[in-house]
């Protein structure tokens, strides 16, 4: 168990909809980074917040936006949702001085029909 | 462009034989470097990580991998494997302890009695 946790894990919605996924990072740690992982693009880097605030964007569609929270939960808001979204959604959080690695979560997998 | 490459899709390999991975990276400067494993439906674990000190480290459940500089490579071993091994193992890079992580495409590895 990292100590991240993400809700829902399996979550299943049709075309054009709009989810939230929600992440809970370790105890302590600040960043917060959102990845998706599908068969044809592997794991790709979406976002990164630190303490509340966007520090970088990877490859992320107009159609999602994420946030982080006070209390530093993050959501990633995904919408107009299409069939190729499906995908396994993982967040991971570092902490400050850690050393780079990141602990991720057990992932929310979003279908699509 | 930065990049990095795991060479094997798919490994067979018999209880108790030997495991390499290979991992190679094409990046400006040597960037923090990581190998993570992913069991069926579960998230991301971290094995080990490397940036900077002694190039052969340590990880977890008897994983090592090896940093040269002069390849580019960060290949990870286990000297004898175990059934509980078979998973999908990806290598990744990033460019800072801050920065993102760009993953390799990952490499599956089975285990056969």
């Amino acid at each position: 168990d990292s100590g991240v946790t993400q809700t829902p894990k399996h979550l299943i919605t049709a075309t054009g909809q709009r989810v939230t996924l929600r992440c809970s990072p370790r105890s302590g740690d600040l960043s917060v980074y959102w990845y998706q992982q599908s068969l044809d693009q592997g794991l790709q880097f979406l976002i990164h917040y630190y303490n509340g605030e966007e520090r970088a964007k990877g490859n992320i569609l107009e159609r999602f936006s994420a946030q982080q929270f006070p209390d530093l939960h993050s959501e990633l808001n995904l919408s107009s949702l299409e069939l190729g979204d499906s995908a396994l959604y993982f967040c991971a959080s570092s902490s400050p001085g850690g050393g780079g690695e990141q602990f991720f979560g057990p992932g929310t997998r979003l279908t699509v029909l | 462009a930065q990049s990095v490459t795991q060479p094997d899709i798919h490994i067979t390999v018999s209880e108790g034989a030997s495991l390499e991975l290979r991992c190679n990276y094409s990046y400006g400067a040597t960037p923090y470097l990581f190998w993570y494993v992913q069991s069926p439906g579960q998230g991301l674990q971290l094995l080990l990580k490397y940036f900077s000190g002694d190039t052969l480290v340590q990880g977890i459940k008897g994983f090592e991998a090896e940093f040269k500089r002069s390849q580019s490579s960060f290949n990870l071993r286990k000297p004898s494997v175990h059934w509980s091994d078979a998973a999908e193992y990806f290598c990744a890079v990033a460019p800072d302890s801050w920065g993102k992580l760009q993953f390799g495409a990952g490499t599956q590895v089975v285990v056969t009695p």
